[in-house]
């Protein structure tokens, strides 16, 4: 299966940790887009990117998360310094540049800060 | 800012029968919108999507219509099945990225 894959798929962590969460897209897919997902809302985008470049960041990305997908493959995304409210699904997609609204979610990150 | 919304949380439909689901919207710059559904601990899958430009897209039992002087958008889904039971969101794409609903959870009763 060559669907968008993230890792891990729990993180529980306390308050004040740094927390990583990996995503691989699908292989021919040159866009990678970020969105979180809290209970009963809909996904929020917060970032993408084309190829290696991070081309669009929401305002709801904090200076306290930051996302690299440094080789144009797999991307990262760290939240520093957790904090109770960022609770939430963390999701992972792509598509193709030709197709940008045909978006590939992986199965997402449930984060939890105690 | 809700620049999508699904004002129904719930919806019930029996087995064999029509599921509508709709969804407004306020963005008028949105190029294509899109209907996801969801799983219990799985990511959205993408069922159906359509260009701004058309009123009316197709794809086996899910049918997509949208009037734009209305900013108003459905999903039919004909005949409802039992595996058709999840949360499905609708979405509007422009610059690049999705902006989403809140959610209809659809069940389906036999």
């Amino acid at each position: 299966d060559t669907g968008v894959s993230q890792d891990p798929r729990h993180k529980i962590t306390k308050r004040g940790q740094n927390v990583t969460f990996r995503c691989d897209p699908i292989s021919e897919h040159n866009r990678l887009y970020w969105y979180r997902q809290t209970l009963g809302q809909g996904p929020e985008f917060l970032t993408y990117f084309q190829n290696e470049a991070q081309l669009e960041k929401s305002r709801l990305l904090s200076d306290r998360f930051s996302a690299e997908r440094p080789k144009g493959s797999f991307s990262t995304l760290e939240i520093q310094r957790t904090e109770q409210g960022d609770s939430a699904m963390y999701l992972c997609a792509s598509s193709l540049p030709s197709v940008p609204y045909e978006q590939y979610f992986g199965p997402g990150t449930r984060l939890t800060v105690t | 800012d809700q620049q999508v919304k699904q004002n129904s949380p719930s919806l019930s439909v029996q087995e064999g029968r029509i599921s509508i689901l709709n969804c407004d919207y306020t963005n008028s710059m949105f190029d294509y919108f899109l209907w996801y559904k969801k799983y219990p601990a799985e990511g959205p899958t993408f069922l159906i999507s359509i260009s701004s430009i058309k009123d009316k897209n197709e794809d086996g039992r899910f049918t997509v219509f949208l009037n734009k002087s209305a900013k108003h958008l459905s999903l039919h889904i004909v005949p409802s099945q039992p595996g058709d039971s999840a949360v499905y969101f609708c979405a509007g794409q422009g610059a690049q990225k999705l902006v989403f609903g809140q959610g209809t959870r659809l069940t389906i009763n036999p």
